[in-house]
C-alpha cells in the first residue's frame, strides 16, 4: 500500500496566522484529497486536490482559506490561513493507491491547535 | 454531499464476543465501501473494503456483508481482543468518476477483558 508522509504530525499555532501542511507520498498516485476531522468528530473533505491545475473545493471551503497545491504525483500542500479556534482539527490526507485496486488510504494526521 | 449513517455511536462488548457495526448510505451510485479503524492520535487505518460486485467479504476476524439493493453494509468482528477497541468509520464513495468519500459519525468499540 502506499506510504503517507505529513508534516508537521502536531503543532500549536497562534490566532491569526497561517500554518502549511505537507503530504509526501512513496509512489506516483492518481488522486489526493484532504479531509478535516474535527474533535471527537467524523472525516469532512475540504477538497480534491488536482495535479497541475486548482483544487476542487466542497462546499463549506473556499481557496482563500485553505489553498492546496499539488505540483505533482507524489506530493501536496495544504495551508490553513489566518487561523482562529475553530480550525483546531485534524487534517489528513488522502490518496488512491492504483496499485491496490484503487484502495484510499489516509496519512497520520496533521494535529493543530489554535491558541 | 449524500448521507452515510452509521449505528451504534458507542459498542462495548466482552472480550471473545463479537462486534456488529451497520451503516446506511442513500447514494445509489455508491460502488466502494471502505471501513476504518482510529486508535486515539493515529490517523485513519483501512482494515477492509468491499466492492459493489460481492455480498461478501472477510479477512480472519473481520467480515463486511454489503446489500446494494437496501444500501446498507455492516462490519463483523468476531472473537473480539482488547485491542480492537477502537473508534470505527465507514464509508462510501461518492458515485461519478471521482474517489472522494462521504463518512459514517464513526462507532466507538470497547472490548472489555
Amino acid at each position: 500500500s502506499a506510504v503517507i508522509s505529513q508534516k508537521p504530525s502536531r503543532d500549536i499555532c497562534q490566532r491569526g496566522t497561517s500554518l502549511t501542511i505537507q503530504c509526501q507520498v512513496d509512489s506516483q498516485v492518481t488522486m489526493m484529497f484532504w479531509y478535516r476531522q474535527q474533535p471527537g468528530q467524523s472525516l469532512t473533505l475540504i477538497a480534491t486536490a488536482n495535479q497541475g491545475s486548482e483544487a476542487t473545493y466542497e462546499s463549506g471551503f473556499v481557496i482563500d482559506k485553505f489553498p492546496i497545491s499539488r505540483p505533482n504525483l507524489t506530493f501536496s500542500t495544504l495551508t490553513v490561513s489566518n487561523m482562529s479556534p475553530e480550525d483546531s482539527s485534524i487534517y489528513l490526507c488522502s490518496v488512491i493507491d492504483s496499485t491496490s485496486g484503487n484502495t484510499i488510504y489516509f496519512g497520520e494526521g496533521s494535529w493543530l491547535t489554535v491558541v | 454531499g449524500e448521507n452515510v449513517e452509521q449505528h451504534p455511536s458507542t459498542l462495548s462488548v466482552q472480550e471473545g464476543d463479537s462486534a456488529v457495526i451497520k451503516c446506511t448510505y442513500s447514494d445509489s451510485a455508491s460502488n466502494y465501501f471502505p471501513w476504518y479503524k482510529q486508535e486515539l492520535g493515529k490517523g485513519p487505518q483501512l482494515i477492509i473494503d468491499i466492492r459493489s460486485n460481492v455480498g461478501e467479504k472477510k479477512d480472519q476476524r473481520i467480515a463486511v456483508t454489503l446489500n446494494k439493493t437496501a444500501k446498507h453494509f455492516s462490519l463483523h468482528i468476531t472473537e473480539t481482543q482488547p485491542e480492537d477497541s477502537a473508534v470505527y468509520f465507514c464509508a462510501a464513495k461518492r458515485g461519478g468518476s471521482g474517489y472522494a468519500l462521504n463518512f459514517g459519525k464513526g462507532t466507538s468499540l470497547l472490548v472489555t477483558p
